[in-house]
């Protein structure tokens, strides 16, 4: 399958702080990528839906200023957690996919702790 | 996700016995679905995929099987081995959003 790197994957940050991570799919061009997050035992919650060149759409109840999402180009999309508070420690992941309806390939994840 | 759910939270399996997992979906306009495994600390992995004009698809020791009449689709793995002790996810891979169900964890006892 193609692939898909996350970086980081472990980052620890200061309360109040921002955090950037990066998405990158390394063989394809990913025209459209998802953002999750996942708490411990817990599904993937679905964050925010980015296309290459246009702003990502957000799902109900996610905090688009507080989660920057930038999909620049076909192979990488990054998210950035603002002014971060203890809740938003997680494990963040990222998936990408060509076009819609096609297979869709997830990185390695971050898990994000704010201290 | 908001289509998609599973069965059963947990499922404790004997080693080298066959496996199977259930999900259930909403809507019966989804036409695209992917079995993902995840293992503690990494992102999930691709397992299998079956689309609508389907109603079984085989792979390496796994098979999928879609039933649309019922909106179900069940995912088994045969002579389960310790390895495949992971977190079993359906999805549902519309054309707009990749929507995960609750997950399966799958024990494999030696």
């Amino acid at each position: 399958g193609a692939v898909v790197s996350q970086h980081p994957s472990r980052v620890i940050c200061k309360s109040g702080t921002s955090v950037k991570i990066e998405c990158r799919s390394l063989d394809f061009q990913a025209t459209t990528m998802f953002w999750y997050r996942q708490f411990p035992k817990q599904s993937l919650m679905l964050m925010a839906t980015s296309n290459e060149g246009s702003k990502a759409t957000y799902e109900q109840g996610v905090e688009k200023d507080k989660f920057l999402i930038n999909h620049a180009s076909l192979t990488l999309s990054t998210l950035t957690v603002t002014s971060a508070h203890p809740e938003d420690s997680s494990f963040y992941i990222c998936s990408a996919r060509n076009r819609g309806n096609t297979e869709a390939f997830f990185g390695q994840g971050t898990r994000l702790t704010v201290v | 996700g908001e289509n998609v759910g599973l069965h059963l939270p947990t499922l404790s399996v004997q080693e080298g016995d066959n496996s199977i997992i259930n999900c259930a979906y909403s809507n019966s306009a989804s036409d695209y679905f992917i079995w993902y495994k995840q293992e503690s600390g990494k992102g999930p992995q691709f397992i299998i995929d079956i689309r609508s004009n389907m109603d079984k698809r085989q792979g390496q020791r796994v098979t999928v099987l879609l039933n649309k009449t019922v909106k179900h689709l069940s995912l088994q793995i045969a002579a389960t081995q310790p390895g495949d002790s992971a977190v079993y996810f359906c999805a549902e891979n519309g054309y707009y959003k990749l929507s995960f169900g609750a997950g399966t964890t799958v024990t494999v006892r030696a």
